[in-house]
């Protein structure tokens, strides 16, 4: 079983276009995130959730949209999407008080391709 | 505010060279934890090693080890024996314990270092 699991693996679209990243965690962890990692490999958190509620939410435009319905599933939305949107867009989840060996633990990240 | 220093973009060595990756933290918290992930060509983020602020101990875990020293704020990664299957990027990361004042985690990475190993 996969414990961050993140679909799709791969996405090509059009600039303009809206998308959604989805993201499920069957660890029953209370906190997950997102993470972009960019064209220079520079990983770098986007937004946290910790049980549905944003807690942190770093200076991202406003395109993006992150939801998080329960808190084994952390979707991310993106509108308009741009060139510059194009990245691997890690998941990922953890408890809040970092409990358990590994800490956090990543999904195996969805590329972005905009076109 | 974290921040985590990796000074080497790109390190290059012969198989059965050791390698060491440089790492330095900075954080004003006493309580904080550091990892490393190895990101191989395929791209996932595989988990190397985590370790508490309170404890020091170096670590050993076949050809992979660990120096973590507070006193400069370090957090090294020594490849013993290199192998060609080492080749991938390296990131050290910081995350400090913000749940203690009701902030929100976030694991701030370095900006990774590249090993290639060569035959």
């Amino acid at each position: 079983d996969t414990a961050v699991s993140q679909t799709p693996k791969y996405l090509v679209t059009q600039m303009g276009n809206d998308k959604s990243i989805k993201c499920e965690q069957n660890l029953g962890h209370d906190t997950m995130y997102w993470y972009k990692q960019d064209s220079k490999k520079f990983l770098k958190i986007m937004f946290s959730y910790n049980n549905k509620e944003l807690i942190i939410n770093e200076t991202v435009p406003n395109r993006f949209s992150p939801k998080s319905p329960d808190k084994a599933h952390l979707n991310l939305h993106i509108n308009s999407l741009e060139l510059g949107d194009s990245a691997v867009y890690f998941c990922a989840s953890s408890q809040r008080g970092l409990q358990g060996g590994r800490g956090y633990t990543f999904g195996s990240g969805t590329r972005l391709t905009v076109v | 505010a974290q921040k985590v220093t990796q000074a080497q973009t790109e390190i290059s060595v012969v198989e059965k060279e050791d390698v060491t990756l440089d790492c330095v933290y900075e954080t004003r918290d006493t309580t904080y934890y550091l990892f490393w992930y190895k990101q191989p060509p395929s791209g996932e983020l595989v988990f190397l090693i985590r370790r508490n602020s309170f404890d020091e101990q170096n670590e050993i875990s076949g050809r992979y080890s660990w120096n973590f020293q507070k006193s400069t704020s370090s957090f090294n990664f020594t490849i013993t024996a290199s192998q060609v299957v080492d080749s991938a990027v390296y990131f050290c990361a910081l995350s400090e314990a913000p749940w203690l004042t009701g902030g929100g985690n976030k694991l701030t990475f370095g900006t990774g270092t590249q090993l290639k190993v060569e035959l």
